[in-house]
C-alpha cells in the first residue's frame, strides 16, 4: 500500500524558513515523480513543485521560484520542500503526493499546515 | 486567478446527470496535455477520479466520466448520488512546464 506522511508544519512568522518533510513509503521509490501542492483555506488547489524522484529534474509553480526548493533523499525515501522567505499568503495546507512525471497525481498524503502570522 | 476555469457550482437531484467544464488554452489543455480530475469530500485530502481525459482508475464508480476537446475539457457524473456531494478539480500542465488547477467546483446533491 503506497503512503505518504507529511510533517514539519506548523506557525512561521513572515520571512522566515520552514522545512516540510513526506516519507514515501509501499512504492518503488526510484520511479515516478512526487509533487507538493498547497491548498489554502477554504480556497482550491494550488501545485507548488514536481521531482522526478529517479531523475532529480524539478520544476515549481513561479509563484515560489527563488524561495521554495524541492528535493529527495533516497537513502531515507523521503522528499523535502524548503521553504524561506514565507510570506502570508503561503498559509495553506501543504499535500505531497505521488504521481506521474507530467501526469496524474494518483497518491495523496493527509497534508500538513503551514500558517504564516507574526 | 486559476488558469483553468471551471463553474464555481453546480447541483443536481439525485439520480440526475451533471457535467463541470474546465476551460483552459492554447499553452496547456490546448497543447495536448491531458487532464485529470479530481474529488474532494469536506476535510480530506483529494482523490483521483479521472486521469489523461478518459479514464477512470481502479475503485471509481463508471457514474464517472471525462472527456477532451480543444481546450476544453469536462467531467459527467450519472445518476447522482448524496456522497457525490464534494469539490472537483480539473488539473493539467502548462508549457511554461507548470501544473495547474482549475479553481475548483461545489457540487450540491439537492
Amino acid at each position: 500500500e503506497v503512503q505518504l506522511l507529511e510533517s514539519g508544519g506548523g506557525l512561521v512568522e513572515p520571512g522566515g524558513s520552514l522545512r516540510l518533510s513526506c516519507a514515501v513509503s509501499g512504492l518503488t521509490f526510484n520511479s515516478d515523480a512526487v509533487t507538493w501542492v498547497r491548498q489554502a483555506p477554504g480556497k482550491g488547489l494550488q501545485w507548488v513543485s514536481i521531482l522526478s524522484v529517479s531523475g532529480g529534474a524539478r520544476y515549481s509553480a513561479d509563484f515560489v521560484k527563488g524561495r521554495f526548493t524541492v528535493s529527495r533523499d533516497n537513502s531515507k525515501t523521503t522528499v523535502y520542500l524548503q521553504m524561506s522567505s514565507l510570506r502570508d499568503e503561503d498559509t495553506a495546507v501543504y499535500y505531497c503526493a505521488k504521481g506521474v512525471w507530467f501526469g496524474q497525481i494518483d497518491y495523496w498524503g493527509q497534508g500538513t499546515l503551514v500558517t504564516v502570522s507574526s | 486567478q486559476s488558469v483553468l476555469t471551471q463553474p464555481p457550482s453546480v447541483s443536481g437531484a439525485p439520480g440526475q446527470r451533471v457535467t463541470i467544464s474546465c476551460t483552459g488554452g492554447s499553452s496547456n489543455i490546448g497543447a495536448g496535455y491531458n487532464v485529470h480530475w479530481y474529488q474532494q469530500l469536506p476535510g480530506t485530502a483529494p482523490k483521483l477520479l479521472i486521469y489523461d481525459n478518459t479514464n477512470r482508475p481502479s475503485g471509481v464508480p463508471d457514474r464517472f466520466s471525462g472527456s477532451k476537446s480543444g481546450t476544453s475539457a469536462s467531467l459527467a457524473i450519472t445518476g447522482l448520488q448524496a456522497e457525490d456531494e464534494a469539490d472537483y478539480y480539473c488539473q493539467s500542465y502548462d508549457s511554461s512546464l507548470q501544473g495547474v488547477f482549475g479553481g475548483g467546483t461545489k457540487l450540491t446533491v439537492l
